[in-house]
């Protein structure tokens, strides 16, 4: 167990539409990390939180936007939702911000 | 820019043979390197790091990767596979410092066979 929690599991839902990913990080990890991981595309790095900071962004479209909150979790925001953002969406959390990074078991969204 | 280049999308051993899985890093910094194992339906776990010191570097279950600089390589080794070794496995680099998102290569799937 990783102590990285993420919720939902599963989320179906239809083109169009928008939906918030939500993320605990490990206990004590002030630094979070969306990724995307899809077939075509593999693993790919969205952003990047530290302590309620934005610290760094990867290929984070702009429909995609996300924040942390002053008790540490996080929240990934897909708005305009289309076919091809099915993916599954991970997050993982890190002590500090060097990248030693734990995962969450994912949320696998599928747009329909 | 920093990338990963793992050679070999799959990968085929028996139990009990050797595993070598490729990786191959462009960094424009000393980079921090990383070895994930994904099983199916699940999340990354983190097998190994290196980030300074020793270059070879140990990690869970029997696995260790070597940090060689001027080949920019940082190949995971097994001496044994197990069957439950059959994973798909991911290298990754980072700048380190403040900035610690990882930049993944494609990943390999590691196959056993009985």
């Amino acid at each position: 167990d990783s102590g990285v929690t993420q919720t939902p599991k599963h989320l179906i839902t239809a083109t169009g539409q928008r939906v918030t990913l939500r993320c605990s990080p490990r206990s004590g990890d002030l630094s979070v990390y969306w990724y995307q991981q899809s077939l075509d595309q593999g693993l790919q790095f969205l952003i990047q939180y530290y302590n309620g900071e934005e610290r760094a962004k990867g290929n984070i479209l702009e429909r995609f936007s996300a924040q942390q909150f002053p008790d540490l979790h996080s929240e990934l925001n897909l708005s305009s939702l289309e076919l091809g953002d099915s993916a599954l969406y991970f997050c993982a959390s890190s002590v500090d911000a060097t990248g030693d990074s734990r995962f969450g078991s994912g949320t696998r969204l599928t747009v329909v | 820019a920093q990338s990963v280049t793992q050679l070999g999308s799959h990968v085929s051993v028996s139990e009990g043979a050797l595993v070598l899985l490729r990786c191959n890093y462009s960094s424009s910094v000393p980079p921090y390197l990383f070895w994930y194992v994904q099983y199916p339906n699940q999340g990354l776990q983190l097998l190994l790091k290196y980030t300074t010191g020793a270059t070879l570097v140990k990690g869970i279950n029997g696995f260790e990767a070597e940090f060689k600089k001027s080949e920019t390589s940082f190949h995971l080794t097994k001496p044994s596979a197990h069957m439950s070794d059959a994973a798909e496995y991911f290298c990754a680099v980072s700048k380190g410092g403040s900035q610690g998102n990882l930049i993944f290569g494609k990943g390999t799937k590691l196959s056993v066979k009985p």
